[in-house]
Protein backbone atom coordinates (compact mmCIF):
# COMPACT_ATOMS: atom_id res chain seq x y z
CA UNK A 1 0.00 0.00 0.00
CA UNK A 2 1.06 3.78 -0.11
CA UNK A 3 3.64 4.89 2.30
CA UNK A 4 3.84 8.83 3.15
CA UNK A 5 6.28 10.66 5.14
CA UNK A 6 5.77 13.90 6.24
CA UNK A 7 9.01 16.06 7.48
CA UNK A 8 9.36 17.83 9.61
CA UNK A 9 6.86 16.56 12.77
CA UNK A 10 7.81 19.84 14.02
CA UNK A 11 8.83 23.44 12.23
CA UNK A 12 9.49 26.64 14.38
CA UNK A 13 9.19 30.11 12.83
CA UNK A 14 9.37 33.78 13.72
CA UNK A 15 6.30 35.63 11.95
CA UNK A 16 7.03 37.09 8.54
CA UNK A 17 9.80 33.82 7.76
CA UNK A 18 8.61 30.92 5.21
CA UNK A 19 7.88 27.84 6.46
CA UNK A 20 8.43 24.69 4.00
CA UNK A 21 6.32 21.23 4.96
CA UNK A 22 7.71 18.03 2.86
CA UNK A 23 6.23 14.44 2.23
CA UNK A 24 7.31 11.78 0.10
CA UNK A 25 4.88 8.90 -1.11
CA UNK A 26 5.39 5.67 -3.10
CA UNK A 27 2.32 4.76 -4.70
CA UNK A 28 3.20 5.92 -8.49
CA UNK A 29 -0.73 5.66 -9.19
CA UNK A 30 -1.39 8.30 -6.65
CA UNK A 31 -2.68 11.73 -8.71
CA UNK A 32 -4.25 14.00 -5.47
CA UNK A 33 -2.48 15.15 -3.03
CA UNK A 34 -4.43 17.49 -0.75
CA UNK A 35 -3.02 19.25 2.18
CA UNK A 36 -4.90 19.95 5.58
CA UNK A 37 -4.61 22.17 8.40
CA UNK A 38 -5.92 21.23 12.48
CA UNK A 39 -5.98 24.34 14.66
CA UNK A 40 -5.66 22.97 18.43
CA UNK A 41 -9.02 21.93 19.15
CA UNK A 42 -10.54 22.22 15.60
CA UNK A 43 -11.35 20.03 12.75
CA UNK A 44 -8.92 19.50 10.27
CA UNK A 45 -9.34 21.57 6.89
CA UNK A 46 -8.90 21.59 3.07
CA UNK A 47 -6.44 24.43 2.52
CA UNK A 48 -5.29 23.63 -0.50
CA UNK A 49 -4.73 20.43 -2.93
CA UNK A 50 -2.76 19.51 -6.28
CA UNK A 51 -3.33 16.94 -9.20
CA UNK A 52 -0.91 14.96 -11.01
CA UNK A 53 -0.91 17.27 -14.01
CA UNK A 54 0.28 20.19 -12.60
CA UNK A 55 3.18 21.45 -11.31
CA UNK A 56 2.58 24.13 -8.91
CA UNK A 57 -0.18 26.05 -7.36
CA UNK A 58 -0.65 28.97 -5.34
CA UNK A 59 -3.40 30.86 -3.28
CA UNK A 60 -2.52 33.68 -1.91
CA UNK A 61 0.47 32.87 0.72
CA UNK A 62 0.17 29.48 0.02
CA UNK A 63 1.25 27.53 -2.53
CA UNK A 64 2.02 23.76 -3.25
CA UNK A 65 4.62 22.59 -5.35
CA UNK A 66 4.51 18.64 -6.97
CA UNK A 67 7.31 16.89 -8.56
CA UNK A 68 5.75 13.38 -9.88
CA UNK A 69 8.70 11.61 -11.16
CA UNK A 70 10.52 12.13 -7.32
CA UNK A 71 7.26 11.12 -5.70
CA UNK A 72 7.98 14.60 -3.85
CA UNK A 73 5.75 17.79 -2.57
CA UNK A 74 6.09 19.98 -0.31
CA UNK A 75 3.61 23.30 0.98
CA UNK A 76 4.65 26.22 1.00
CA UNK A 77 4.29 29.17 3.44
CA UNK A 78 5.29 32.54 2.86
CA UNK A 79 4.64 35.53 5.49
CA UNK A 80 3.29 33.15 8.66
CA UNK A 81 1.33 34.42 10.77
CA UNK A 82 0.76 33.70 14.21
CA UNK A 83 -2.65 32.35 12.63
CA UNK A 84 -0.38 29.81 10.65
CA UNK A 85 0.42 28.01 13.56
CA UNK A 86 -1.38 24.43 13.68
CA UNK A 87 -0.53 20.81 12.23
CA UNK A 88 -0.40 20.82 8.53
CA UNK A 89 -1.14 16.97 7.53
CA UNK A 90 -0.25 16.01 3.72
CA UNK A 91 -2.14 13.47 1.99
CA UNK A 92 -2.33 11.11 -1.44
CA UNK A 93 -4.58 10.05 -3.03
CA UNK A 94 -4.61 7.22 -5.66
CA UNK A 95 -6.63 6.98 -9.32
CA UNK A 96 -9.81 5.43 -8.78
CA UNK A 97 -9.39 5.53 -4.88
CA UNK A 98 -11.65 7.72 -2.75
CA UNK A 99 -9.39 7.43 0.40
CA UNK A 100 -6.83 9.59 1.46
CA UNK A 101 -3.11 8.04 3.13
CA UNK A 102 -2.32 10.88 5.01
CA UNK A 103 1.49 12.01 6.81
CA UNK A 104 1.87 12.03 10.60
CA UNK A 105 1.67 15.79 10.46
CA UNK A 106 3.87 19.11 10.97
CA UNK A 107 3.10 21.07 13.92
CA UNK A 108 4.12 24.59 12.61
CA UNK A 109 4.47 27.05 15.57
CA UNK A 110 4.67 31.10 14.33
CA UNK A 111 6.35 33.05 17.15
CA UNK A 112 5.69 37.03 17.00
CA UNK B 1 -25.00 24.95 7.03
CA UNK B 2 -23.87 23.40 9.86
CA UNK B 3 -20.91 20.68 9.18
CA UNK B 4 -19.80 17.75 10.20
CA UNK B 5 -20.71 17.35 14.12
CA UNK B 6 -19.28 14.21 16.35
CA UNK B 7 -20.38 13.52 19.63
CA UNK B 8 -18.80 12.73 22.47
CA UNK B 9 -16.15 15.45 21.88
CA UNK B 10 -14.96 13.47 24.68
CA UNK B 11 -14.88 10.02 26.35
CA UNK B 12 -12.83 8.20 29.33
CA UNK B 13 -13.31 4.92 29.70
CA UNK B 14 -11.54 1.98 31.34
CA UNK B 15 -10.36 -1.01 29.44
CA UNK B 16 -13.02 -4.10 29.10
CA UNK B 17 -15.94 -1.46 28.41
CA UNK B 18 -17.54 -0.10 25.45
CA UNK B 19 -17.84 3.58 23.66
CA UNK B 20 -20.64 3.95 20.89
CA UNK B 21 -19.39 7.15 19.37
CA UNK B 22 -21.64 9.34 16.87
CA UNK B 23 -21.22 11.02 13.71
CA UNK B 24 -23.55 13.26 11.85
CA UNK B 25 -22.69 14.40 8.58
CA UNK B 26 -23.22 17.44 6.34
CA UNK B 27 -26.78 16.75 5.08
CA UNK B 28 -27.52 15.30 1.72
CA UNK B 29 -23.51 13.65 1.99
CA UNK B 30 -24.14 10.28 0.69
CA UNK B 31 -20.35 9.33 1.63
CA UNK B 32 -19.36 9.27 5.37
CA UNK B 33 -16.00 8.27 6.61
CA UNK B 34 -14.72 7.52 9.76
CA UNK B 35 -10.67 8.01 10.47
CA UNK B 36 -8.44 7.64 13.51
CA UNK B 37 -5.40 9.22 14.52
CA UNK B 38 -3.68 7.62 17.48
CA UNK B 39 -1.23 10.60 19.56
CA UNK B 40 1.73 11.82 17.12
CA UNK B 41 1.05 9.19 14.03
CA UNK B 42 -0.69 9.17 10.71
CA UNK B 43 -4.82 10.09 10.35
CA UNK B 44 -5.59 6.50 9.52
CA UNK B 45 -9.04 5.12 7.53
CA UNK B 46 -11.04 3.07 9.07
CA UNK B 47 -14.12 2.53 6.73
CA UNK B 48 -16.44 4.49 4.09
CA UNK B 49 -20.04 4.49 4.20
CA UNK B 50 -22.20 5.26 0.70
CA UNK B 51 -25.61 5.87 2.38
CA UNK B 52 -26.14 3.08 4.38
CA UNK B 53 -23.45 0.83 3.09
CA UNK B 54 -20.66 -0.29 4.02
CA UNK B 55 -18.33 0.20 1.05
CA UNK B 56 -14.66 -0.18 2.24
CA UNK B 57 -13.62 -1.25 5.69
CA UNK B 58 -10.41 -2.35 4.86
CA UNK B 59 -8.99 -0.10 8.26
CA UNK B 60 -11.34 -1.45 11.06
CA UNK B 61 -8.71 -3.04 13.02
CA UNK B 62 -10.76 -6.33 14.00
CA UNK B 63 -13.61 -6.91 15.08
CA UNK B 64 -13.94 -5.45 18.63
CA UNK B 65 -15.23 -2.33 16.02
CA UNK B 66 -18.51 -2.02 14.27
CA UNK B 67 -19.63 0.96 12.23
CA UNK B 68 -23.05 1.30 11.49
CA UNK B 69 -25.18 3.94 9.29
CA UNK B 70 -28.46 2.99 9.56
CA UNK B 71 -30.77 4.47 7.07
CA UNK B 72 -27.69 6.27 5.65
CA UNK B 73 -27.75 9.00 7.54
CA UNK B 74 -26.01 9.19 11.00
CA UNK B 75 -23.17 7.18 11.98
CA UNK B 76 -22.09 5.14 15.01
CA UNK B 77 -18.76 3.40 15.87
CA UNK B 78 -18.78 1.18 18.94
CA UNK B 79 -16.01 -0.20 20.12
CA UNK B 80 -16.33 -3.43 22.47
CA UNK B 81 -14.67 -4.39 24.22
CA UNK B 82 -11.82 -1.25 25.01
CA UNK B 83 -8.54 -1.92 25.09
CA UNK B 84 -5.62 0.50 25.86
CA UNK B 85 -4.55 0.76 22.13
CA UNK B 86 -7.67 1.91 20.90
CA UNK B 87 -6.71 5.46 22.42
CA UNK B 88 -7.02 8.11 19.89
CA UNK B 89 -8.89 11.08 18.15
CA UNK B 90 -11.57 9.59 15.94
CA UNK B 91 -12.80 11.71 13.45
CA UNK B 92 -15.69 11.24 10.96
CA UNK B 93 -16.17 13.03 7.08
CA UNK B 94 -18.35 13.60 4.70
CA UNK B 95 -18.49 14.26 1.07
CA UNK B 96 -21.14 14.27 -1.60
CA UNK B 97 -19.59 12.30 -4.20
CA UNK B 98 -16.78 9.88 -3.62
CA UNK B 99 -14.37 11.98 -5.28
CA UNK B 100 -15.30 15.42 -3.71
CA UNK B 101 -13.53 17.08 -0.92
CA UNK B 102 -14.49 14.99 2.44
CA UNK B 103 -15.14 17.84 5.45
CA UNK B 104 -14.13 16.51 8.55
CA UNK B 105 -15.85 16.92 11.97
CA UNK B 106 -14.26 18.15 15.26
CA UNK B 107 -13.62 14.86 16.12
CA UNK B 108 -14.04 12.30 19.44
CA UNK B 109 -11.09 11.72 22.17
CA UNK B 110 -11.33 8.49 23.56
CA UNK B 111 -9.00 8.05 26.11
CA UNK B 112 -8.83 3.88 27.56
CA UNK B 113 -7.18 3.58 30.92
Amino acid sequence: GENVEQHPSTLSVQEGDSAVIKCTYSDSASNYFPWYKQELGKRPQLIIDIRSNVGEKKDQRIAVTLNKTAKHFSLHITETQPEDSAVYFCATVSGGSYIPTFGRGTSLIVHP
Amino acid sequence: EAGVTQFPSHSVIEKGQTVTLRCDPISGHDNLYWYRRVMGKEIKFLLHFVKESKQDESGMPNNRFLAERTGGTYSTLKVQPAELEDSGVYFCASSQTGFNEQFFGPGTRLTVL
